[in-house]
C-alpha cells in the first residue's frame, strides 16, 4: 500500500526565517508528486507538479525538489500569507487516484 | 482563470437521509473526481469518472454513494442513506486527461450529519 509521510506535522517560523518541509513516500511506481496548499475551510490549491528524481520547480517563495525517496518544499523568506496547510500528495500505480499526506501546518509569524 | 466550483458550500442533514453534492469541473476537463477530508484527517479518494463511467473507486465508495454526470457541465456525488461518520467536508476535482495531469480542486462542500 502506497504511504505518505509529512514532516513536521507543525512548523511555527519568524518572518524572513527560511526552512523546509518533507515528504517522504513508499509506493510502488511513481507517477507523479503533487504540492498542494490548504487554508482552513478551503479546498487543496495546487502549487507545483514533480515527475521524475532531481526535478525542481520554483514559484514565488516555494521550492520544491524531488529525490527517490522523497520531496521537499523549501520556503524562502517567508512572509504571513504563506501560512497554511502545505499536503503532499502522489500519483502511482496505473490508477489516477491521488494519495495524500497529512499535511504540514505552517504559521509565519511577524 | 478557471475554477472548479461546488455546491451548496454547507449542507446539514438528519441521518438516514439523501444528499446529493454538486460539482461543476473545468470546462475542457475529461476526468472527474470526488475526495473527502474528515476534520482533522487526510484527504482521502472516493471515486474518479471519466467518459460517463466510474474510472476507479475506494473502498469507501460503497454502495451507499453514486455519482452522475446529469449534463455537459455538472457533476454530482449522492449519498443515498447518511451515516453520522460520513460528516466531511467533500472535494470535487477535475483534470484534463488522468495520467499525469493536475488535478485542480474546488472549494469544498462541509457536510454535517446529525
Amino acid at each position: 500500500e502506497d504511504q505518505v509521510t509529512q514532516s513536521p506535522e507543525a512548523l511555527r517560523l519568524q518572518e524572513g526565517e527560511s526552512s523546509s518541509l518533507n515528504c517522504s513516500y513508499t509506493v510502488s511506481g511513481l507517477r507523479g508528486l503533487f504540492w498542494y496548499r490548504q487554508d482552513p475551510g478551503k479546498g487543496p490549491e495546487f502549487l507545483f507538479t514533480l515527475y521524475s528524481a532531481g526535478e525542481e520547480k520554483e514559484k514565488e517563495r516555494l521550492k520544491a525538489t524531488l529525490t527517490k525517496k522523497e520531496s521537499f518544499l523549501h520556503i524562502t523568506a517567508p512572509k504571513p500569507e504563506d501560512s497554511a496547510t502545505y499536503l503532499c500528495a502522489v500519483l502511482t500505480g496505473g490508477g489516477n487516484k491521488l494519495t495524500f499526506g497529512t499535511g504540514t501546518q505552517l504559521k509565519v509569524e511577524l | 482563470e478557471p475554477e472548479v466550483t461546488q455546491t451548496p458550500s454547507h449542507q446539514v442533514t438528519q441521518m438516514g437521509q439523501e444528499v446529493i453534492l454538486r460539482c461543476v469541473p473545468i470546462s475542457n476537463h475529461l476526468y472527474f473526481y470526488w475526495y473527502r477530508q474528515i476534520l482533522g484527517q487526510k484527504v482521502e479518494f472516493l471515486v474518479s469518472f471519466y467518459n460517463n463511467e466510474i474510472s476507479e473507486k475506494s473502498e469507501i465508495f460503497d454502495d451507499q454513494f453514486s455519482v452522475e454526470r446529469p449534463d455537459g457541465s455538472n457533476f454530482t456525488l449522492k449519498i443515498r442513506s447518511t451515516k453520522l461518520e460520513d460528516s466531511a467536508m467533500y472535494f470535487c476535482a477535475s483534470s484534463t486527461w488522468g495520467r499525469k495531469e493536475t488535478q485542480y480542486f474546488g472549494p469544498g462542500t462541509r457536510l454535517l450529519v446529525l
